[in-house]
């Protein structure tokens, strides 16, 4: 079945950047958008924006608009969240989740990335 | 300061039945975007227990349903086991976000 595997913890200094990666197995990766999800400590989720595997296409929540990019790589069936200048503020658990179209929901979700900003 | 209320905790003992409510607004629960519910345990991928309002996937036990009305949205839970206890958060989609997902802050439900 559909499943997404997130990269690893990572620890970053502000002002940083960082890449976490979303790899797609067991559907049609350029079928779905992919949306990306944060929640840091203490906090709900927050929306981050979506990428379509199939063109590129990106939109992205005016909160983060001019730091976060979405890139895929189709051959390799993976999504990519890059954020910069890193502050304490984007401590959080990222999460990647295919837009499942049909049942109008996020279906699967990856297993979470802690991205951890300090000095 | 989530777009969606959701209660921080609820509590029962096992066999109980327990709801989680999901308080939104005009610009998505109450303007008829549909509501899903997930289970998350810590540091795990949150699962889907009900999708569209009051649909279970495949696997999801009848113990779970949803409901919705008017601005809200409800998840119950019943004969509580000791295993439901985790997270849960509702989710929707909100013409004021461009229609993308907005989430409550998640209720944390604890088995006595």
């Amino acid at each position: 079945q559909a499943q997404l595997v997130q990269s690893g913890a990572e620890v970053k200094k502000p002002g940083a950047s960082v890449k976490v990666s979303c790899k797609a197995s067991g559907y049609s990766f350029t079928s779905y958008a992919i949306h990306w999800m944060r929640q840091a400590p203490g906090q709900g989720l927050e929306w981050m924006g979506w990428i379509n595997p199939a063109n590129g296409n990106t939109k992205f929540s005016q909160n983060l608009q001019g730091r976060v990019t979405f890139t895929r790589d189709t051959s390799a069936t993976t999504a990519y969240m890059e954020l910069t200048r890193l502050m304490s503020d984007d401590t959080a658990v990222y999460y990647c989740a295919r837009y499942d179209y049909v049942w109008g929901c996020y279906r699967p979700w990856g297993q979470g990335t802690l991205i951890t900003v300090s000095s | 300061q989530s777009v969606l209320t959701q209660p921080p905790s609820v509590s029962g003992a096992p066999g109980q039945r327990v709801t989680i409510s999901c308080t939104g607004s005009n610009s998505n629960i109450g303007a008829g975007s549909d509501v899903h519910w997930y289970q998350q345990f810590p540091g795990t991928a949150p699962k889907l227990l009900i999708y569209g309002n009051n649909n279970r996937p495949s696997g999801v036990p009848d113990r779970f349903s949803g409901s919705k009305s008017g601005n809200s949205a409800s998840l119950a839970i019943t004969g509580l086991q000791a295993e439901d206890e985790a997270d849960y958060f509702c989710l929707s989609f909100d013409s004021n976000m461009s229609g993308w997902g907005v989430f409550g802050g998640g209720t944390k439900l604890t088995v006595l």
